[in-house]
């Protein structure tokens, strides 16, 4: 069974960094491309960024770009998201999601639960 | 960068009715059209790829339609459990852009 936990969620004052994980397990995690998905308190779905199953294709929304990094790990089966620059616009919960490419077409297909981060002074 | 923009952003409905929430992209994003269920305090749900494929799992009362720029989600037969937070999402080109939800309400 497929298991995605974040971690590295927490209270930071703006102008800070902040490194999230998502340790995965019960499937083979070098083969699929990951996604961080973030939830703003109250608000929608944003989706932050991509990374491919070998780390060499990464992409990311035009509010984070030049901020956060997507990186993995395969040996350790983990998902990161290096997050520098907060500012109190970042504050939401920050998903990671596995995508399959079922058929050439990307989706998110299973998620974890979620870490929270704030960003206030 | 791709819009997608939901309609209606809410509606309400009965247990056993049919609705559908339609979404529609600023530029042809061919059949790269995901829908999303989000229950209240849960976690997001994949339910259709591709525009019409049904995730392994979901129930066939719900059901994708459309290519191009304008895509629909219908579920069929509402339960209890279908009262949710909706989202569509392009994975045509990066950045990934979600529509800004359809939440269902009881009505």
């Amino acid at each position: 069974q497929a298991h995605l936990v974040e971690s590295g969620g927490g209270v930071v004052q703006p102008g800070r960094s902040l490194r999230l994980s998502c340790a995965a397990s019960g499937f083979t995690f070098r083969s699929y491309a990951m996604h961080w998905v973030r939830q703003a308190p109250g608000k929608g779905l944003e989706w932050v960024s991509f990374i491919s199953y070998n780390g060499s294709d990464k992409s990311y929304a035009d509010s984070v770009k030049g901020r956060f990094t997507i990186s993995r790990d395969n040996s350790k089966k983990t998902l990161y998201l290096q997050m520098t620059s907060l500012s109190a616009e970042d504050t939401a919960t920050y998903y990671c999601a596995r995508d399959p490419n079922s058929y050439g077409y990307s989706s998110l297909e299973h998620w974890g639960q979620g870490t929270l981060v704030s960003v206030f002074s | 960068d791709i819009q997608m923009t939901q309609s209606p952003s809410s509606l309400s409905a009965s247990v056993g009715d049919t609705v559908t929430i339609t979404c529609r992209a600023s530029q042809s994003i061919n059949r790269y059209l995901n829908w999303y269920q989000q229950q209240p305090g849960r976690v997001p749900k994949l339910l259709i790829f591709a525009a019409t494929t049904l995730q392994f799992g979901v129930p066939s009362r719900f059901s994708g339609n459309g290519s191009g720029t304008d895509f629909t989600l219908t579920i069929s037969n509402l339960q209890p459990e279908d009262f949710a937070t909706y989202y569509c999402q392009q994975t045509y080109i990066t950045p990934y852009i979600f529509g800004q939800g359809t939440t269902l309400e009881i009505k």
